[in-house]
């Protein structure tokens, strides 16, 4: 079974500029998840899909981030303008969306604000 | 107060060693709860999961709940350098995310 694949692996940009992030699941997974790690710090939820419809985008800074998940399969994830506090790990996860099946997670995109 | 704590370490065990590594949490909500480890520049990788309150043994690992004093444990035997990770605590309620501790740095001397 293939894992959740994402891309790029790194990215740096400088403040102000945008960047995207882009999220494939594993294949019939119906729930999708985005993820924000700060160096030192356990991942922090940003948004949380379920088929192509966001359950929990509460703590998504919605001034610059965005996310969506058009078709239900992959997502992309976006920050405009970047600020330097935006530098981190974006992870993105999969489950079946069953509550008793747990989540995987892909190996992340490194991100750096010049 | 963070819903879920964690010992960030880092903890350094010599090889063959039993690991012992443990999270708090405060939500009473939460019903599952897992440990992942986390290599360096990878994503957190599942280790245990669990339901509820009791012990799941898996080879090397055994992972225990106690709800009755929100603790959660995970035990390494034997441990080897190839162990040496952050291991992450997490919890949740069910169909939502996940809530994690900040991870314990653990360094397994050869």
């Amino acid at each position: 079974e293939a894992g959740v694949a994402q891309s790029p692996r790194y990215k740096i940009i400088e403040k102000r500029q945008s960047v995207a992030f882009w999220c494939n699941p594993i294949s019939g997974h119906a729930t999708l998840y985005w993820y924000q790690q700060i160096l030192g710090q356990g991942p922090k939820l940003l948004i949380q899909f379920q088929n192509n419809g966001v359950v929990d985008d509460s703590q998504l800074p919605k001034d610059r981030f965005s996310a969506e998940r058009l078709k239900g399969v992959d997502s992309t994830l976006k920050i405009q303008p970047a600020k330097l506090e935006d530098s981190a790990v974006y992870l993105c996860a999969s489950s079946s969306g069953q509550s008793n099946q747990p989540q995987h997670f892909g190996d992340g995109t490194r991100l750096s604000i010049l | 107060q963070k819903e879920v704590e964690q010992d960030p370490g880092p903890l350094s065990v010599p090889e063959g060693a039993i690991v012992s590594l443990n999270c708090t949490y405060s939500n009473s909500a939460f019903q599952y709860f897992m440990w992942y480890r986390q290599y360096s520049r990878k994503g957190p990788e599942l280790l245990m999961y669990t339901y509820s309150s009791g012990n799941k043994e898996d080879g090397r690992f055994t992972a225990q709940v106690d709800k009755s004093s929100k603790y959660i444990s995970l035990f390494i035997r034997d441990s080897q350098p190839s162990d040496s990770a952050t291991y992450l605590c997490a919890s949740s309620t069910g169909r939502r995310a996940l809530t994690f501790g900040s991870g314990t740095r653990l360094q397994v001397q050869p």
